[in-house]
């Protein structure tokens, strides 16, 4: 596609379910990151994943949440038993160049809103 | 400890007035510096990326500012309009494999 496609755009879900939120990349994007934004706040690192190599998962703040990606292709992110802390937006980018040094190009984002 | 702080906070400005965003940082090794727009329920997108070597990188009404030596930039926007009602994001690159430092933003409204 044209730019970085995420899905849901929108999520309410009860405490203690598990949500799977997914992101499509740029085609021929190797790298792809996971962000949190909680409201009025700035982005929190999740994880990154680049080609085949082991993902960066040193962001993620609990067990609760996993993330796949199969290749260089699409992203999921999985957050079980989820808590009303989990209340965020969550941004997936990605990036032509592996290391961190290139241009990042963002969805607009799943906005998860847990009762 | 690599940071990025913006100032200010939030900025409220009437329409057709200029306005200049701040960044300093305290990140070692530098790579690059980026400055985002994010505008309400939307994803960042890139203004503006500069190295090491580069001073200004303008994009339009955008004008971006980098001082390596004392580690400071400024996003400057000229003859605001309703649209620039955002946040501003900068972003430090360390290089190679170290994560990105986001600053925590500038919230922009401007008023007619």
């Amino acid at each position: 596609g044209a730019g970085v496609s995420q899905s849901p755009s929108n999520k309410v879900t009860e405490k203690g379910k598990d949500v799977e939120l997914r992101c499509d990349p740029i085609s021929g994007h190797t790298a792809l990151y996971w962000y949190r934004q909680r409201l009025g706040q700035g982005l929190e690192f999740l994880i990154y994943f680049q080609g085949n190599s082991a993902p960066d998962k040193s962001g993620l703040p609990s067990d609760r949440f996993s993330a796949e990606r199969t290749g260089e292709s699409v992203s999921t992110l999985t957050i079980q038993r989820t808590q009303q802390e989990d209340s965020a937006v969550y941004l997936c980018a990605s990036s032509f160049t592996g290391q961190h040094t290139g241009e990042l190009f963002f969805g607009e984002g799943s906005r998860l809103t847990v009762l | 400890k690599n940071q990025v702080e913006q100032s200010p906070q939030s900025l409220i400005i009437l329409e057709g007035k200029n306005c200049t965003l701040q960044c300093n940082y305290t990140v070692s090794p530098f790579s690059n510096l980026r400055w985002y727009k994010q505008d309400t329920g939307r994803g960042p997108v890139s203004l503006t990326i500069m190295t090491f070597s580069e001073n200004t990188k303008s994009n339009g009404r955008y004008t971006a500012t980098l001082d390596a030596d004392t580690k400071q930039s400024s996003l400057h926007i000229t003859a605001s309009q309703l649209s620039d009602s955002a946040s501003y994001i900068c972003v430090v690159s360390p290089g190679g494999y170290n994560k990105l430092i986001f600053g925590a933003g500038t919230r922009l409204a401007v008023h007619p």
